[in-house]
């Protein structure tokens, strides 16, 4: 049980396009899914909570123009990269909580490389 | 501010030795502490946490961790190690404020030489 999947698991984009990235919590519900940043060899940088049914809420210094948040539905997630620059090219990873207490593990997807070229 | 500090970049050990990964936590109020591992190019997998009770707290893959309330400490141990625990390992708190949230630590390579 508590599987998470992410689609796609890598994508290989050109600079000033936009991509998306969905994040589904498999057999549980998740009214609270996170969006991590992994750099190589370097921990998780959390990018931005993600809230059923409403608005995402952003880490400092993470631009939500830039990566926009969806929370549709108690199983999906998705992040959109838009206007894609080689900077943003990283190893993207989300999670996602069954519950709401801070007790709650979080279960991880595994993960979407994107190369922007 | 609450964080979780691991102080080694990497663990050499050799296959059947015993393997512990260390890690201290800063929190206000009642730390409630994560184990996850990473292999290449994946996502992370939960290990254990430790929310009350007994300080031994056993997890998947035949690992256990302490918890250490006056040492500020959540060391992850396994017994004997395999050259397939070869992984990255974080250690994380959950955010005594702030939605769920977690803090990792900066993670540690484990190397198991056969």
């Amino acid at each position: 049980g508590a599987v998470v999947s992410q689609h796609p698991s890598w994508v290989i984009c050109k600079s000033g396009t936009s991509v998306k990235i969905e994040c589904r919590s498999l057999d549980f519900q998740a009214t609270t899914m996170f969006w991590y940043r992994q750099f190589p060899k370097q921990s998780l940088m959390l990018m931005a909570t993600s809230n059923e049914g409403s608005k995402a809420t952003y880490e400092q210094g993470v631009e939500k123009d830039k990566f926009l948040i969806n929370h549709a539905s108690l199983t999906l997630s998705t992040l959109t990269v838009t206007s894609a620059h080689p900077e943003d090219s990283s190893f993207y990873i989300c999670s996602a909580i069954p519950g709401t207490s801070r007790r709650e593990t979080q279960y991880f997807g595994p993960g979407t490389r994107l190369l922007v070229l | 501010a609450q964080s979780v500090a691991q102080p080694e970049d990497q663990v050499n050990v050799a296959e059947g030795n015993p393997l512990t990964v260390k890690c201290t936590y800063s929190v206000s109020g009642n730390p409630y502490l994560f184990w996850y591992v990473q292999y290449p190019n994946r996502g992370l997998q939960f290990l254990l946490k430790y929310i009350t009770g007994d300080n031994l707290v056993k997890g998947s893959y035949g690992f256990e961790a302490e918890f250490n309330k006056s040492q500020t400490s959540f060391h992850l141990k396994k017994p004997s190690a395999l050259v397939s625990d070869s992984a990255l390992y974080f250690c994380a708190v959950s955010l005594y404020y702030g939605n769920n949230r977690l803090a990792f630590g900066k993670g540690n390579q484990v190397v198991v030489i056969p």
